[in-house]
This record gives C-alpha cells, structure tokens and sequence, in this order.
C-alpha cells in the first residue's frame, strides 16, 4: 500500500519548456488535489478533482492545467513553464467529504531557469 | 471567507522545553474540520490530528496535545518535553462543511518552523 505517489521528485526546467507532473493513489479516494508550496507561503490549492471526470479550480490556477484520468490518477501539466512556478508541488487525496483527511505525496522540487 | 493565522513563523526551543503552536483560524460556517500536519526537514506532510466544530474536548496523544477552543477560534498545538525529532514546520489548516456551499478544500496557515535543539 503505497499511499499517494508523485514523478518525478526533482524537474529541472527552462522557460518555455513543458512538463507533466504525475500522480497516483491507491486508497480508493475520491478526491484528489494539487498544491504548490513556496517560502512563507504555505500550500495553496491550485486545482482539485472532486471526482473521477470532474475538475475545479483552487487559489492559484493560472498557468497549469490537470487531468483526472481515472479514481487513481491525476496529473499536472505546465505548459509553458515560467521562473514564477518554481516550487515545491504537492498532490493529495481524500475520501471527497468535509471531514475528510487529506494524504500527501511526498512532493516534486521544480526548477524553472 | 475561510483563513488559517499561524502568527509565529519560527521558534527555537531547547529540548526538554515545552512549546505551544498557536493557530487562529476564520469561517462562516457552523460545520468545520481543524486539521494540523507536520513537516519534517525531509518534505513530507504527515497528518497529525482531525478536530470538527463540534467536539471541543481537548485531545492528548502522547506528548502531543491539542486546545480547540471556539470562543477564540483557536486550536493551539503543544509539545511537551520537546524532543530534536519535534523540529520541523507545523502547518494548521482548516476545511469547512458542506453545508452553505462549502466544499472539501483545504486552507493552510502558513506554517511555523519549529526547532528543538539538543
């Protein structure tokens, strides 16, 4: 039971270039969530899936756009990658309820140069 | 709208000392989860506790414990007997209920680094 896994863990970019930041979880959640984490910033939403097929919006979208590919699965793509998405990236999953506890991953370093 | 205060952003404390982590928190809803999660130097966010709105006993896990208190929408965190293995950043975060269109998401404080030295 491997809980909730990200790939790569470390991404070196150029500005302009393009990226897919992976990740799977195997607790059967419902709900599955990007954060970035900067200094002093704390983690902030950028987008989250509710359910398979479903997308939203959080905080800080603009810029990065994610697929729910099926229960298990939820990617994040940067498709022109700028120095201002330098950041640590988290993905999370919960059972979908307010009560719920999110789990996360162990976090993707991102460079953009 | 929701908001998480951590107004400390870091604390060095010797170890052996007790600390307490202060979270102030902000929602209109009647219905919410307070959470906090600890951050250790190697990066991964380890779920520590989940409190709802309406349980405000106070809850005491080894030499962790917690204060929720809706009084002062507060729910501060202490160490006791503070250990090196302690430092780490501790973030508070808040989700409220579904009700009055709430959703699932969470809210974090921005965090406070602690480190306990030996």
């Amino acid at each position: 039971n491997a809980g909730v896994t990200q790939t790569p863990k470390f991404q070196v970019l150029k500005t302009g270039q393009s990226m897919t930041l992976q990740c799977a979880q195997d607790m059967n959640h419902n709900s599955m969530y990007w954060y970035r984490q900067d200094p002093g910033m704390g983690l902030r939403l950028i987008y989250y899936s509710a359910s398979e097929g479903t997308t939203d919006k959080g905080e800080v979208p603009n810029g990065y756009n994610v697929s729910r590919l099926n229960k298990r699965e939820f990617s994040l793509r940067l498709e022109s990658a700028a120095p201002s998405q330098t950041s640590v990236y988290f993905c999370a999953s919960g059972s979908g309820l307010a009560a719920n506890t999110q789990y996360f991953g162990p976090g993707t370093r991102l460079t953009v140069l | 709208a929701q908001k998480v205060t951590q107004a400390q952003t870091e604390i060095s404390v010797v170890e052996k000392e007790d600390v307490t982590l202060d979270c102030v928190y902000e929602t209109r809803d009647t219905t919410y989860y307070l959470f906090w999660y600890k951050q250790p130097p190697s990066g991964e966010l380890v779920f520590l506790i989940r409190r709802n709105s309406f349980d405000e006993q106070n809850e005491i896990s080894g030499r962790y414990s917690w204060n929720f208190q809706k009084s002062t929408s507060s729910f501060n965190f202490t160490i006791t007997a503070s250990q090196v293995v302690d430092s780490a950043v501790y973030f508070c975060a808040l989700s409220e209920g579904q009700t009055q269109g709430g959703s699932e998401k969470l809210v974090f404080g921005k965090g406070m680094k602690l480190t306990v030295n030996p």
